[in-house]
């Protein structure tokens, strides 16, 4: 019954490779959200989904493509992986309240890409 | 823009020892303010949050707004503690999304 689910959790692969990360959670949730973890240990917002709507799009290379075909998926597409990709990708989810409300973002597990 | 402020990136205690994990926060509006905490090769969850006011694990964090602080303290830390601990700030907007701070990573040495 896991919340938040990533698959894969780990992914190596060559420079200049396609590779998608998928995101699911079965909690009922409206927005979705895709994190990057690097080296550093630093998080920093990607991207937004709510209602399968794209709603934040930080500075990020147009390498990197999100996808919600519903509202319980948010996959990432990333063309032309270079090293500078590798990092740890996180997915979360909340449901958007009213404007004074706040709820919980729960966090998938990670997956850690690695690219040679 | 929103911005959040680890200052201290390693911190090691003794256990039992009184523990503070420093956050500083820049938002021009009201913001909401949370504590996530990641142990060991698990993922990230919600420690507290400041609207709550709650102590969870024995953690408490106050607001203050005009120091733009919201330092994480437990008066005796546990060996169980030790995780890496982000400071984040949630503004305005239909998004509700996190600006996390870089991180502390707490040891707590038995």
């Amino acid at each position: 019954d896991t919340a938040v689910s990533q698959t894969p959790k780990y992914l190596v692969t060559q420079m200049g490779n396609d590779k998608s990360i998928k995101c699911e959670q079965n909690l009922g949730h409206d927005t979705m959200y895709w994190y990057k973890q690097d080296s550093k240990k630093f998080l920093k917002i990607m991207f937004s989904y709510n209602n399968k709507e794209l709603i934040i799009n930080e500075t990020v290379p147009n390498r990197f493509s999100p996808k919600s075909p519903d509202k319980a998926h948010l996959n990432l597409h990333i063309n032309s992986l270079e090293l500078g990709d590798s990092a740890v990708y996180f997915c979360a989810s909340t449901l958007a309240g009213g404007s004074k409300s706040y709820n919980e973002q729960f966090f998938g597990p990670g997956t850690r890409l690695t690219v040679l | 823009a929103q911005r959040v402020t680890q200052p201290e990136k390693l911190l090691s205690v003794f256990k039992g020892a009184p523990v503070e994990l420093k956050c500083n926060y820049s938002y021009s509006g009201s913001p909401e303010l949370f504590w996530y905490v990641q142990y060991s090769r698990q993922r990230l969850q919600l420690l507290l949050r400041h609207i709550s006011r709650e102590s969870i694990k024995g953690f408490t964090a106050d607001l203050n707004k005009g120091e733009t602080s919201f330092h994480l303290k437990k008066p005796f830390a546990q060996e169980e503690d030790s995780a890496m601990y982000y400071c984040a700030l949630s503004g305005a907007g239909s998004a509700r999304q996190l600006t996390f701070g870089s991180g502390t990573q707490l040891t707590v040495l038995p």
